[in-house]
């Protein structure tokens, strides 16, 4: 079954301290997205990438970090969170840069 | 720059009633537009895109490149269509982002 897939799906942390949300699809995509989702403010994109090492910033990339040492894998870094970072977030996948977006079921993040 | 504008945050209508959701964009270039679905509690799902031109689940949505916008539209609501609606659009260049509209939650009312 084609898929985006994140982990974990819920996570509640505190103030500084590392965490890694994991994302991963199996349609062979080129691009990879990473969205938070916040009452109010729809969808705003942290960051993307067009292919295996090329990732560039959204819209709000402040306090994240992304790599991609594979195509099929796409991790968001959160090298010291804070609360401004609660949030829902999405990661996407889409063959071309104008194709359809796929959705991962999303992670919901707090930090204390 | 690539911006979405969704003006209706919130939108109510009765069962029956006839849908318009209003987006506008703005982009220099020749853009691909998007409608997204969220029903709670759920992953966001494609419901449209502008070249495609079917109708989905009711749903019919126009490109208007004079006006810039992508209205999306159904002539009778049920009650199965409340969620969050997201406009979106895609450069079509390289390297272009995709900028989603900040939504409008709409509500099919008994």
């Amino acid at each position: 079954e084609a898929q985006v897939t994140q982990n974990p799906r819920y996570l509640i942390t505190v103030t500084g301290k590392k965490l890694t949300v994991t994302c991963s699809q199996n349609m062979n995509h080129e691009y990879m997205s990473w969205y938070r989702q916040d009452p109010g403010l729809g969808l705003r994109q942290i960051y993307y990438s067009m292919n295996v090492e090329v990732t560039d910033k959204g819209d709000v990339p402040e306090g994240y970090k992304v790599s991609r040492k594979e195509k099929r894998n796409f991790p968001l870094i959160l090298e010291s969170p804070s609360p401004n970072q609660t949030s829902l977030y999405f990661c996407a996948s889409r063959r071309e840069v104008t194709d359809t977006q796929y959705f991962g079921p999303g992670t919901r993040l707090t930090v204390l | 720059a690539q911006r979405v504008t969704q003006p209706e945050k919130l939108l109510s209508v009765f069962k029956g009633a006839p849908v318009e959701l209003k987006c506008n964009y703005s982009y220099s270039g020749s853009p691909e537009l998007f409608w997204y679905v969220q029903y709670s509690r759920q992953r966001l799902q494609l419901l449209m895109r502008h070249i495609s031109r079917e109708s989905i689940k009711g749903f019919t949505a126009d490109l208007n490149k004079g006006e810039t916008s992508f209205h999306l539209k159904k002539p009778f609501a049920q009650e199965e269509d409340s969620a969050m609606y997201y406009c979106a659009l895609s450069g079509s260049g390289p390297g272009q982002n995709f900028v989603f509209g900040p939504g409008t939650r709409f509500s099919v009312l008994p």
